[in-house]
């Protein structure tokens, strides 16, 4: 079974400073999929990024960058110059080909940037 | 693009009353929208998957007698929580998955319901 690792419970930085949370990963497969998603407050889940397993390629866009490594089943999301508005709680999930794209999510890192 | 919506945001209910919360992908059609259940600063726990046209399908320990679910087009599910009870209180998010085949779930706001 498919399982998805956030070990930082929460993370306290001072703006700009960079963060990176980090994600493990679990599954059997070889076709899988990976996401991140940002909680604010409000509660709404806002879509950041999905990388396929076979796209190791590192992504980068603006300030959010993306590293997975097979190799260690790991999927880590790093903030550059962290903001107040990043505050939020981040979750790491997992979806498997066949399982009707349900994801797996992790337990969540509660990031709070501060001034 | 990829919006989804939920309504209403918020309910307060007595005990023992049935609520209805909608979902709809407002520019997008969704073949697959999914439903999960929220506690205060915990993890999404799915409870139900739907297909439209079909019978959802639930997850072990949900009670589909309870948490009726309908997908009735490709815009919309809602979900009914029958004869609620203090302890169904929680934060109900709803997803839809596009009919392009893209894995990615889009979420809707949230329906933050209290049952007293």
């Amino acid at each position: 079974a498919q399982k998805v690792t956030q070990a930082q419970t929460e993370i306290s930085v001072v703006e700009k400073e960079d963060v990176t949370l980090d994600c493990v990963y679990e599954t059997r497969d070889t076709t899988y999929y990976l996401f991140w998603y940002k909680q604010p407050p409000s509660g709404e889940l806002v879509f950041l990024i999905r990388r396929n397993s076979f796209d190791e390629q590192n992504e980068i866009s603006g300030r959010y960058s993306w590293n997975f490594q097979k190799s260690t089943s790991s999927f880590n999301f790093t903030i550059t110059a962290s903001q107040v508005v990043d505050s939020a709680v981040y979750f790491c999930a997992l979806s498997e080909t066949g399982t009707a794209s349900k994801l797996t999510f992790g337990t969540g890192t509660r990031l709070q940037v501060t001034l | 693009g990829a919006v989804v919506s939920q309504h209403p945001s918020r309910v307060i209910c007595k005990s023992g009353t049935s609520v209805k919360i909608e979902c709809r992908s407002l520019d997008f059609q969704a073949t697959t929208m999914f439903w999960y259940r929220q506690f205060p600063k915990q993890s999404l726990m799915l409870m139900a998957t739907s297909n439209e046209g079909s019978k959802a399908t639930y997850e072990q320990g949900v009670e589909k007698d309870k948490f009726l679910i309908n997908h009735a087009s490709l815009t919309l599910s809602t979900l009914t929580v029958t004869s609620a009870h203090p302890e169904d209180s929680s934060f109900y998010i709803c997803s839809a998955r596009g009919v392009r085949g893209t894995d990615t779930q889009y979420f809707g706001p949230g329906t933050r319901l209290t049952v007293l």
